[in-house]
């Protein structure tokens, strides 16, 4: 079946640091992939996608990059705010329209 | 730009109860999927709809029921509540019809059983 497998959390770093969060995926076929960030207490906001191996999805500076050859989707960030604190979604959607299948969620906290 | 719009945001009710939620999708929008996330969960699938028709069917109980009506907004029936029923529940929606897939979910109804 599909899954997708994220690092555990909290991440825990000071402003302007760099960010990278793990995300690793088992799908069949070509599935589409996704960056959800859920700010405490709100709803799921899409943050950046991308459908096709080498692809790279960028949005407020946050970077992935579709990596078929290691199933991978590490979301990056150069230089963290303190308000980018919150839990990160990484997802994936098998037929690029049908249903997405989320990781556990890995909670950035993002110090002064 | 217009969002998805769910409502209550809010709901307390005993077990045993029922409940209903309600979404209103993005305009144009012609596909309404369902999630639950428990309480530092993942959103898990529950149902989605296309054109008014059931279109998936992820891991939602027998005792609840959906349906999407004529003017494409979707509503969750929830009946013999239990105390497991208690989380976030989100709605979201998407035009399959373009070449766009991409989910937009809605603010999510917390639902507390108690």
């Amino acid at each position: 079946g599909n899954s997708v497998t994220q690092m555990e959390g909290p991440v825990t770093l000071s402003e302007e640091a760099f960010l990278t969060i793990n995300c690793t995926y088992t799908a069949t076929g070509y599935p589409s992939l996704f960056w959800y960030v859920q700010y405490p207490g709100e709803g799921l906001q899409l943050l950046l996608k991308a459908t096709k191996a080498d692809d790279k999805g960028s949005n407020k500076g946050f970077e992935a990059t579709y990596r078929k050859e290691t199933t991978s989707f590490h979301l990056e960030k150069g230089s963290v705010q303190v308000s980018d604190s919150a839990v990160y979604f990484c997802a994936l959607d098998p037929r690029g329209y049908s249903t997405l299948t989320f990781g556990k969620g890995t909670m950035l906290l993002v110090s002064p | 730009a217009a969002g998805v719009i769910q409502s209550p945001r809010h709901l307390i009710k005993e077990k045993r109860e029922t409940a209903t939620l309600k979404c209103y999708p993005i305009p144009r929008h012609d596909t309404v999927y369902w999630y639950q996330q428990g309480p530092g969960q993942d959103p898990q699938f529950l149902i989605s709809f296309y054109e008014k028709m059931q279109s998936d069917k992820g891991s939602i109980p027998d005792r609840f029921s959906a349906q999407q009506f004529s003017d494409y907004h979707s509503e969750l029936n929830m009946s013999s509540l239990e105390l497991g029923d208690s989380a976030l529940y989100f709605c979201a929606s998407s035009f399959v019809g373009g070449s766009s897939y991409e989910q937009y979910f809605g603010p999510g109804t917390r639902l507390t059983v108690t």
